[in-house]
């Protein structure tokens, strides 16, 4: 089955600074990459998410790159502020969705 | 936008006590899930259910047991509570890929 590895388990930035999460799959039948935020007390909410035809998307502060041949998949954040510590999980899955896994988490805390 | 609920936020049980932990979404979704969240450990999965009636196992479905009767409710049970049960219980629905959780329920089993 797939497995999901995630680094860092924590990271500190200060705040304006970039932070980059990254995530590595086994399994390439996976073709579908969400990236989740979990604050505290709340469940993940998705920000945003990549499917295995493109290599890169972004969303304002926040982007995603894939590279489906080294099976590693990064999330960006540019221009932190101490409104993103939270911690992000990155996932996979196949195409029916059901086989969804989960990485460790990063616990990412941005300095005022 | 997607609302999922869950019926407890915290619940604090006896070991041996029938656990029951309700989950109620709105769209209309033909997929939900139960996973359970510890640290460093991320989430995993317990069940799932594609529609109603309908169930499969995920990793991690020793001591728990799940429920479909509507679409809109996934009930995850477990049937005698142990202590390594403590954790937080996430559940969500699905629609195109994309997950949609509720807040989760924090147990503890003591």
């Amino acid at each position: 089955g797939e497995n999901v590895e995630q680094h860092p388990s924590t990271l500190s930035v200060q705040e304006g600074d970039s932070a980059v999460i990254k995530c590595t799959y086994s399994d390439s039948a996976s073709n579908y990459f969400p990236w989740y935020k979990q604050e505290l007390g709340k469940g993940p909410q998705l920000i945003i998410d990549i499917r295995s035809n493109v290599g890169e998307k972004k969303d304002q502060r926040i982007a995603v790159t894939l590279n489906k041949t080294a099976k590693h998949f990064s999330l960006h954040i540019t221009e932190t502020q101490p409104e993103d510590s939270a911690v992000y999980f990155c996932a996979a899955s196949s195409e029916n969705n059901n086989d969804m896994r989960f990485g460790a988490g990063t616990r990412l805390t941005v300095k005022p | 936008d997607v609302k999922v609920t869950q019926s407890s936020r915290y619940l604090v049980k006896r070991t041996g006590e029938k656990v029951f932990l309700e989950c109620v979404q709105d769209m209309d979704h033909e997929n939900m899930f139960w996973y359970r969240q510890d640290p460093g450990l991320g989430l995993r999965l317990i069940y799932f259910s594609y529609d109603v009636k309908m169930k499969e196992k995920g990793d991690i479905p020793e001591g728990y047991s799940v429920s479909r009767e509507k679409k809109e409710r996934f009930s995850l049970i477990l049937e005698s509570a142990s202590t390594n049960q403590t954790s937080m219980y996430l559940c969500a629905s699905s629609f195109g890929g994309k997950q949609y959780f509720g807040p989760g329920t924090r147990l503890t089993v003591t």
